[in-house]
């Protein structure tokens, strides 16, 4: 059973840049999958940031205008989400997610609130 | 990118009801779409994905159809812990896309 958990700073000033690490266990990143990042601002819907491959490659959302910047640490079994130049707008859960090879993301972490304020 | 509209956006059942949501896609496409079902406080499972297909451990009162601009998911004999929100996704053509959500209430 893929399990994912998501870690990173609760409360970020605006301005500043928002780091997150997602940590995979019990399945091997390097495996034939995307690994993605999903946000939901409170109360609203859930909106895809982009995804990752083991290879480097990376897909993001062009609507969010690259602000955002994917990584990955096989070593650790990790990949990460920097999001530069936080807004208020940024305030949301963020999801990290397995993209099965079929496309839809089939494991999901349990989801880390991210406050931006001063 | 590919718009995806849920209706309707909010719905109120019994226990023991048939319901149907769906989801429209702008333009249209073939049979990449999921749906997810997200549980006040907890993260988006998924429930169906190339339009029709059960994902495994989903009880089979959860079914999907569709194809190209129309799809549909029901959800037969409805049951108290089916109480969330259903989100459709497509994931053929990026940018990946989610529909705004469907809030179901149990009467």
């Amino acid at each position: 059973q893929v399990q994912l958990q998501e870690s990173g700073p609760g409360l970020v000033k605006p301005s500043e840049t928002l780091s997150l690490t997602c940590t995979v266990s019990d399945f091997s990143i390097t495996a034939s999958y995307f690994w993605g990042w999903i946000r939901q601002p409170p109360g609203k819907g859930l909106e895809w940031i982009g995804n990752i491959y083991h290879s480097g490659t990376t897909l993001a959302n062009p609507s969010l205008k690259s602000l955002f910047t994917l990584s990955m640490d096989t070593s650790k079994n990790q990949f990460s989400l920097r999001l530069a130049s936080v807004t208020a707008a940024d305030t949301a859960v963020y999801y990290c997610a397995r993209r099965n090879g079929g496309g839809y993301f089939d494991f999901w972490g349990q989801g880390i609130l991210v406050t931006v304020s001063s | 990118a590919i718009q995806l509209t849920q209706s309707p956006s909010s719905l109120s059942a019994s226990v023991g009801e048939r319901v149907t949501i769906t989801c429209r896609a702008s333009p249209g496409i073939y049979g990449g779409l999921a749906w997810y079902q997200q549980k006040p406080g907890k993260s988006p499972k998924l429930l169906i994905y190339d339009a029709s297909t059960l994902e495994s451990g989903v009880p089979s009162r959860f079914s999907g159809s569709g194809f190209g601009t129309e799809f549909t998911l029901t959800i037969s004999n409805l049951q108290p812990e089916d109480l969330a929100t259903y989100y459709c996704q497509q994931f053929n053509i990026y940018p990946h896309t989610f529909g705004q959500g469907t809030r179901l209430e149990i009467e």
